[in-house]
């Protein structure tokens, strides 16, 4: 079955400091790995996506890497900024189908 | 302007009543997807569509419907035979060539939240 888990369920960090959100994965044939920002009682919005030949992108303070191998993927957040509080949720697209499994999310809050 | 559209933002039913929510999208996508979200879960499909006329039984489907009569706008009715509908609902498309396309990936509109009263 695939699933996709993430990890820590929340997180609160102060205003200026970095964090890494995790996702590990068994979704089988891989074809890509997103990320999502969403907003409280808004729709998600893509931060970075990539496919098994990439290892890192960037997308603004957003920095998402990915080891197909290990089945794991990061999203780092430099610099964080009130904004920034939301839940990120990692998806991952398999080869060969519409249909993404979604992770339940991590919930960031960052404090002034 | 493109994107996805869904209305109402906020909807509130009574037991026994019938409701549609709306989904339209300008973006020339083929795929449109129907995803429940509850807090502290994931989002869960309940219906998609490839293709216009033609559409499938997402994981949890039982008390809802849908339609696919133009290839912009996918409704979604939420029945009375669904037991517990107070939820956010998240309507999504995604471009052509969904099967194919590493890089494709799913556009979401703005939710609609309901309540059963």
């Amino acid at each position: 079955k695939n699933q996709v888990e993430q990890s820590p369920q929340s997180l609160i960090i102060l205003e200026g400091k970095n964090c890494t959100l995790q996702c590990n994965y068994t979704v089988s044939p891989f074809s890509n790995l997103r990320w999502y920002k969403q907003d409280t009682g808004r729709g998600p919005v893509s931060l970075t996506i990539m496919t098994f030949s990439e290892n890192t992108k960037s997308n603004g303070r957003y920095t998402a890497t990915l080891d197909a191998d290990t089945k794991q993927s990061s999203l780092h957040i430099t610099a964080s900024q009130l904004s920034d509080s939301a839940s990120y949720i990692c998806v991952v697209s398999p080869g060969g189908s519409y249909i993404p499994t979604f992770g339940r999310g991590t919930s960031l809050i960052v404090h002034p | 302007d493109g994107g996805i559209t869904q209305s109402p933002k906020y909807l509130f039913r009574k037991e026994g009543q019938n409701v549609t929510l709306s989904c339209e999208q300008n973006l020339n996508h083929d795929a449109m997807y129907w995803y429940r979200q509850d807090p502290g879960q994931g989002l869960r499909l309940i219906y998609y569509s490839q293709i216009v006329n033609d559409f499938q039984k997402g994981d949890i489907a039982e008390g809802y419907s849908v339609s696919r009569e133009k290839k912009e706008s996918f409704p979604l009715t939420v029945t009375s035979a669904q037991k517990n509908p107070t939820a956010f609902y998240l309507c999504a498309s995604s471009p052509p060539g969904g099967l194919v396309l590493a890089y494709n990936e799913q556009f979401f509109g703005p939710g609609t939240r309901l309540t059963v009263l």
